[in-house]
């Protein structure tokens, strides 16, 4: 059963410490996507990676998010320090060429 | 600006009355329009991709329709576990990414 698989599901952190959410593409797949979803803003994109380059990151703060992609298997998406601004869920999705994108369940992420 | 706007924001229907989402967008060079469904909790699950205007894809008792403005996605004859937000999204060309509108929370009752 192929799926994208985010980890953490939940993650509550203090203001100022590091998070990382990590995400596994489906095995195959070429892009891979990083959103945030708020009930105010709805699902936005934050990078995007084909092949393992990123090709577009303009909807990141660039001061405290970074998205990589170590290997074809691994993305991940670090935030420091983070603020309460920064609560969402953070999904991740993957792709191939121009079709779809598959999503995972998504990092519930709460900063107190 | 590009932009892609659902419409209603929730709509609330009785088990087996049909009615219809709409997602108008005003995208320059559109190159797939996307419809997913989203379960609360759970992220967006893919339903239908449109590049055309004019093609209608069906899944159950969903059906999804493009013009060269707005998409529709029409539900016939609800059951309680359509019950969910729908996602579009829209694919411009010269991108890979997505756009998406804000949804339709949809909630049918028995």
């Amino acid at each position: 059963d192929a799926r994208v698989t985010q980890t953490p599901r939940d993650k509550v952190t203090e203001m100022g410490q590091e998070v990382t959410m990590r995400c596994q593409p489906i095995l195959g797949h070429n892009t891979v996507f990083w959103y945030r979803q708020t009930m105010m803003q709805g699902l936005e994109l934050l990078a995007y990676f084909r092949n393992r380059a990123p090709l577009d990151d303009s909807g990141m703060p660039k001061d405290r998010f970074s998205a990589e992609m170590p290997d074809a298997t691994l993305a991940t998406l670090k935030i420091q320090p983070s603020e309460p601004r920064d609560s969402a869920v953070y999904f991740c999705a993957s792709g191939s060429g121009g079709a779809e994108a598959f999503f995972g369940q998504g990092t519930r992420l709460t900063v107190v | 600006e590009d932009q892609v706007t659902q419409s209603p924001e929730a709509l609330r229907l009785q088990e087996g009355e049909s009615s219809s989402l709409n997602c108008s967008y005003t995208v320059s060079g559109l190159r797939g329009l996307f419809w997913y469904r989203q379960d609360p909790g759970k992220g967006p699950e893919f339903l239908f991709t449109l590049y055309s205007a004019g093609e209608e894809k069906e899944k159950e008792r969903l059906k999804a329709t493009l013009t060269k403005k707005e998409s529709f996605l029409h539900i016939t004859a609800p059951k309680p576990e359509d019950s969910a937000t729908y996602l579009c999204a829209v694919r411009l060309s010269g991108y890979s990414t997505l756009t998406f509108g804000k949804g339709t929370m949809l909630l049918v009752s028995p």
